[in-house]
């Protein structure tokens, strides 16, 4: 069965830390892995990765995928309050209309 | 430029009753998708439609129905309300195998079913 495990489930930090969000999965045909920031509306798109290694990064967020051991990370450095939201990762997969399988998600809360 | 466009933004049902939830986008996309989210569980698909004239069940399908009615639309109706349908709910739509593979979300609908 196709999932999306994400950990921590939730994460309070001070403004300034480094956090990094995990992701891990089991998939039949990988396509693609996406993470989105949600804060309390609906999900913005962050990053698409398809290839190992490859760092994504926008800003002082970046992201890495591993397909080999299954997982994805979320670095985020230097924290920000505006920061605090939950992010999501979401895993898409061949032949199967474009559908997204969701993780949990992670709530992050930036404390001043 | 609208995006995707969701209606209505909050409802409380009261059980047993129907309501139909409304989904539009703009953007010549060709697949659309309804998720629900609720506390902790992420989202979880309902139906999609992979295009224009099909639709399939997503992960929690029991309970509602759909119709894509053409390209724009895609419609989430719920038959008969139950108190465990109370969740947020987003419309999707994607440009499937397109270069940007993500999604874009409509604003979401707050259903409270009494």
């Amino acid at each position: 069965e196709d999932k999306v495990v994400q950990s921590p489930l939730s994460l309070v930090v001070h403004e300034g830390d480094t956090v990094t969000l995990n992701c891990s999965y089991e998939v039949t045909n990988f396509r693609s892995l996406l993470w989105y920031k949600q804060e309390k509306k609906a999900p913005t798109f962050l990053f698409m990765l398809t290839s190992s290694g490859i760092e994504k990064k926008s800003g002082r967020l970046s992201s890495i995928l591993d397909k080999k051991e299954l997982f994805s990370i979320l670095n985020i450095t230097a924290t920000q309050t505006g920061d605090s939201a939950v992010y999501l990762c979401a895993l898409g997969i061949y032949n199967q209309g474009g559908k997204l399988i969701f993780g949990q998600g992670t709530e992050l809360s930036v404390k001043p | 430029n609208a995006g995707v466009t969701q209606t209505p933004k909050f409802q409380v049902l009261k059980t047993g009753q129907s309501m139909t939830l409304q989904c539009a986008q703009d953007m010549n996309h060709n697949s659309m998708y309804w998720y629900r989210q609720d506390p902790g569980m992420g989202l979880r698909l309902i139906y999609y439609s992979a295009s224009e004239g099909t639709t399939d069940k997503g992960e929690v399908p029991n309970g509602y129905n759909v119709s894509r009615l053409n390209k724009r639309e895609f419609s989430l109706r719920l038959e008969s309300a139950a108190p465990s349908q109370t969740s947020v709910y987003f419309c999707a739509s994607s440009e499937t195998g397109g270069p940007n593979y993500g999604y874009t979300f409509g604003s979401g609908t707050r259903l409270t079913v009494v």
